[in-house]
């Protein structure tokens, strides 16, 4: 069955240091993936997709078909960061498809 | 464009108590879903749709129905409130990835949610 994993509900790092959301998943096609975050009290909103290979906010992520990776990464966190990370996969199998994974809370410490 | 909306934003009923609530978009999107959000579980779907007439059962559907009459609507119906459905309720739109067509604008929209409280 389709699955995304985030291993980590919360993950704290200092303002500075680098970051590192990990996402794997499971699917027999061809993946789009995708990173959502929720900041407090707002509604979740895109961050990035991997069809894009961009770069927002610092953040960026690479699929990883062999590993089934789709991991977060930044190298320098900042305290606005610190929200929850959902990453999502969508799927086209006879319908369309969203699943999220669990998510997991960031929190960067000054 | 209004984008997502949903009504409302906090409700509290009692046990076996019967409610709606409502999602609506201006966007056109043909798919349209509901998810809860519970601390530790992430978001679940609860149900989708496709499109005007069409829905499907997503992780966690026992405890509600939908229906989709038109592009802009997907309400969600608790049929007998009961406490374990008490969590904070997104509704999300996308477009759908035609396959073949290369298209990708499969981003999904979300409301700002409902915050249900059953006791």
């Amino acid at each position: 069955a389709q699955r995304v994993t985030q291993p980590e509900k919360l993950l704290s790092v200092f303002k500075g240091a680098p970051v590192e959301l990990k996402c794997n998943y499971s699917y027999s096609g061809s993946p789009e993936l995708f990173w959502y975050v929720q900041y407090s009290r707002q509604r979740l909103q895109l961050l990035l997709r991997h069809i894009s290979r961009e770069s927002i906010k610092g953040f960026t992520a690479d699929l990883n078909k062999g590993e089934t990776s789709f991991h977060l990464k930044k190298p320098f966190a900042q305290e606005e960061d610190s929200a929850m990370y959902y990453c999502a996969l969508s799927q086209w199998a006879g319908t369309y498809k969203y699943i999220f994974g669990t998510g997991t809370r960031l929190k960067v410490l000054a | 464009n209004a984008g997502v909306t949903q009504t409302p934003k906090f409700q509290v009923l009692k046990t076996g108590q019967s409610m709606t609530l409502q999602c609506a978009q201006d966007m056109n999107h043909e798919y349209m879903s509901w998810y809860r959000q519970d601390p530790g579980m992430g978001l679940r779907l609860i149900h989708y749709s496709v499109g005007a007439g069409i829905t499907d059962q997503g992780e966690v559907p026992n405890g509600y129905n939908v229906s989709r009459s038109t592009t802009e609507d997907f309400p969600l119906r608790l049929l007998s409130a009961a406490p374990s459905q008490t969590s904070v309720y997104f509704c999300a739109s996308s477009r759908t990835r035609t396959p073949g067509t290369g298209v990708h604008y499969n981003e999904q929209f979300f409301g700002p949610g409902t915050r249900l409280t059953v006791l």
